[in-house]
Formats: structure tokens, C-alpha cells, sequence
């Protein structure tokens, strides 16, 4: 059964701060991985999008990377900011099937 | 990226009654989906809105609870009936362009009371 897990679940930094959230997943093979923000009560929007081939990709202070040896993907967050606060959610895109992690809530502090 | 808009953005309804939730796409989609996110969980995927032909659900999601009609190719329509406060949840509309780019509406945010 294709899994995909997230650590930690839930994580509080103080603003300015940097961060590395965690994916760790079973899914073979796949397509593409993406790493959304989730804001409370609202849909996911897409930060960074890779395929099985890559090992980096960056969208401004957000990079996630791809290690398909150890099978894990992390998001690391620069130079937080108080909007960051969310949950971050990583899925996984095998023959248009998702298969979604747990997310990991972040709240930046002041 | 594309324009996802759903209707309403939130509604509280009492239970036993039915919500009819809208989904518009900015542009023709080869896939749409339905998914349901509980409070402090995950993405839980109901169906998946077929054009012309009756949805496909996921197991645990049945069509006398969720009807869902896609009658083109940028509209879709997912209804909540006969809601108990269980049903309390955001649903999110979602569409696939092409092969990988998908996206998700704003989400409507339910509560039964």
C-alpha cells in the first residue's frame, strides 16, 4: 500500500527562523511530487512541483528536494515570515492518483 | 496555473438537509475530482467527476450520499444529502490539466448542526 508520512506533525519557529519539513513515502513509481500550502479552511496551493528525476527544485525562500534513494522529499522554508503559518502537505502523483501526506502544521511566531 | 472557484465558500446547514456544492473551472479540464478534509486531517479523495457518464467513487463514498453531475467540461457540481453533523468537513474541488498539473478550488467549508 502506497504510504506517504510527515514529520513533525505540528512545528512553532520564530519568525526570520529557517525549517525543514519532512516527507517520507513508499509511493513507486510516480510521476511527480508536489508540496503544497494549506491555509486554515482554505484549498492547497502548489509551492514546487518535481518529477521522480529530479533532486531540487526552489520557488523563492521555499526548496524542496527529492532523495529517491532513502525515499524521503523535504521542504525547507528561509527566512520564515509570519504568513508561513499553515499546514504544508506533500502528495504524490502516480497515474493521476494522489496519494496525500498527513501535512505538517507550521506556526511562526513573532 | 489555472482559476479554480467553488460556491459557496461556507455554509452551515442543519442536518437532514442537502447542500449543493459548485465547482467552475477557468478552462476545459481533462479530470475533476471531489475530496473531503476533516478537521486536522488529510485529503480524502470522494470521486472522480466524469464528463457525460456517472462518477466514479472511492470506497466508503457512496452516490445516493454525494450525487455529483459534471455536465461539461469546466462545471462540476458535488451535493452533500440528507447531512449529519459527520459530514462537517471542507470539500475541495480539484482539476487535472493534462498529465500532472492539477489544482484545487478555494474549498467550501460545511457545518451540520
Amino acid at each position: 500500500k502506497n504510504q506517504v508520512e510527515q514529520s513533525p506533525q505540528s512545528l512553532i519557529i520564530l519568525e526570520g527562523k529557517n525549517c525543514t519539513l519532512q516527507c517520507n513515502y513508499t509511493v513507486s513509481p510516480f510521476s511527480n511530487l508536489r508540496w503544497y500550502k494549506q491555509d486554515t479552511g482554505r484549498g492547497p496551493v502548489s509551492l514546487t512541483i518535481m518529477t521522480f528525476s529530479e533532486n531540487t527544485k526552489s520557488n523563492g525562500r521555499y526548496t524542496a528536494t527529492l532523495d529517491a534513494d532513502t525515499k524521503q522529499s523535504s521542504l525547507h522554508i528561509t527566512a520564515s515570515q509570519l504568513s508561513d503559518s499553515a499546514s504544508y502537505i506533500c502528495v504524490f502523483n502516480a497515474g493521476n492518483m494522489l496519494t496525500f501526506g498527513g501535512g505538517t502544521r507550521l506556526m511562526v511566531k513573532p | 496555473s489555472a482559476v479554480i472557484s467553488q460556491k459557496p465558500s461556507r455554509d452551515i446547514c442543519q442536518r437532514g438537509t442537502s447542500l449543493t456544492i459548485q465547482c467552475q473551472v477557468d478552462s476545459q479540464v481533462t479530470m475533476m475530482f471531489w475530496y473531503r478534509q476533516q478537521p486536522g486531517q488529510s485529503l480524502t479523495l470522494i470521486a472522480t467527476a466524469n464528463q457525460g457518464s456517472e462518477a466514479t467513487y472511492e470506497s466508503g463514498f457512496v452516490i445516493d450520499k454525494f450525487p455529483i453531475s459534471r455536465p461539461n467540461l469546466t462545471f462540476s457540481t458535488l451535493t452533500v444529502s440528507n447531512m449529519s453533523p459527520e459530514d462537517s468537513s471542507i470539500y475541495l474541488c480539484s482539476a487535472l490539466w493534462g498529465e500532472s498539473a492539477q489544482y484545487f478550488g478555494p474549498g467550501t467549508r460545511l457545518l451540520v448542526l
